[in-house]
């Protein structure tokens, strides 16, 4: 079976602050692994995947995410936040099987 | 813009009552899948169809059934609704078999169904 597990239901960073969204998954076979954002009252935006090429993957808006396989990490990462990435994020594995997620961290930015 | 769309974007109804939602996947992706999202949660898996057979299904009863049709849409039906599936229904559409998985999954807008 496959899991992610996402520390921190809520993050709070200020405007230009580095951004750090935690995942932790577990699966029994090399993953692919998601990020996504959902804006209010919105579906699901892909932000970047990893799919057993490059371990550090860059996506939309700034962001990157890096695959750590002895961590059985995937961490979300942007140097410098803005205002505009005020959402609710969200991890995901797969392979083999539908998309299985997380939680969902939700990211505040002060201005 | 994913090019998956979802009707309606909100619907009301009354417990007991039934209810279909409807989704049109991207252009070339077989395979649908549908999740409910309550409030403050993450996705949860409820079915997928590929070329138009279920062929995955999450803890769901059988009251959550569904259809694809030959073009790859879909359609979710609930019947005797609960005040409990009260969420955000959403439809994501992807290429289902083997590494093809890799490209992710593309997700509609979504459908929020409120139960009274």
């Amino acid at each position: 079976a496959q899991s992610v597990t996402q520390l921190g239901s809520h993050v709070s960073v200020s405007e230009g602050a580095l951004v750090l969204l935690r995942c932790n998954y577990s699966s029994s076979v090399p993953p692919y692994l998601f990020w996504y954002v959902q804006y209010p009252n919105q579906g699901l935006q892909l932000l970047l995947k990893y799919t057993s090429a490059a371990t550090l993957v860059k996506g939309i808006n700034g962001f990157e995410a890096e695959f750590k396989k002895s961590e059985t990490s995937f961490h979300l990462t942007k140097p410098s936040a803005h205002m505009s990435d005020a959402a609710e994020y969200f991890c995901a594995v797969r392979r083999n099987t539908p998309l299985v997620f997380g939680k969902g961290t939700r990211l505040s930015v002060i201005a | 813009e994913t090019g998956v769309t979802q009707s309606p974007t909100h619907l009301i109804k009354t417990r007991g009552q039934q209810v279909t939602l409807r989704c049109s996947s991207q252009s070339g992706h077989n395979t649908v899948s549908w999740y409910q999202q309550a409030l403050g949660q993450g996705p949860q898996f409820i079915f997928q169809y590929y070329r138009e057979e279920e062929n995955g299904r999450g803890n769901f009863p059988p009251r959550f059934s569904g259809l694809q049709f030959p073009n790859y849409s879909s359609e979710l039906n609930v019947n005797a609704l609960e005040l409990d599936d009260s969420a955000l229904y959403l439809c994501a559409s992807s290429l289902g078999a083997g590494d093809s998985q890799a490209t992710g999954a593309f997700f509609g807008q979504g459908t929020r169904l409120t139960v009274v």
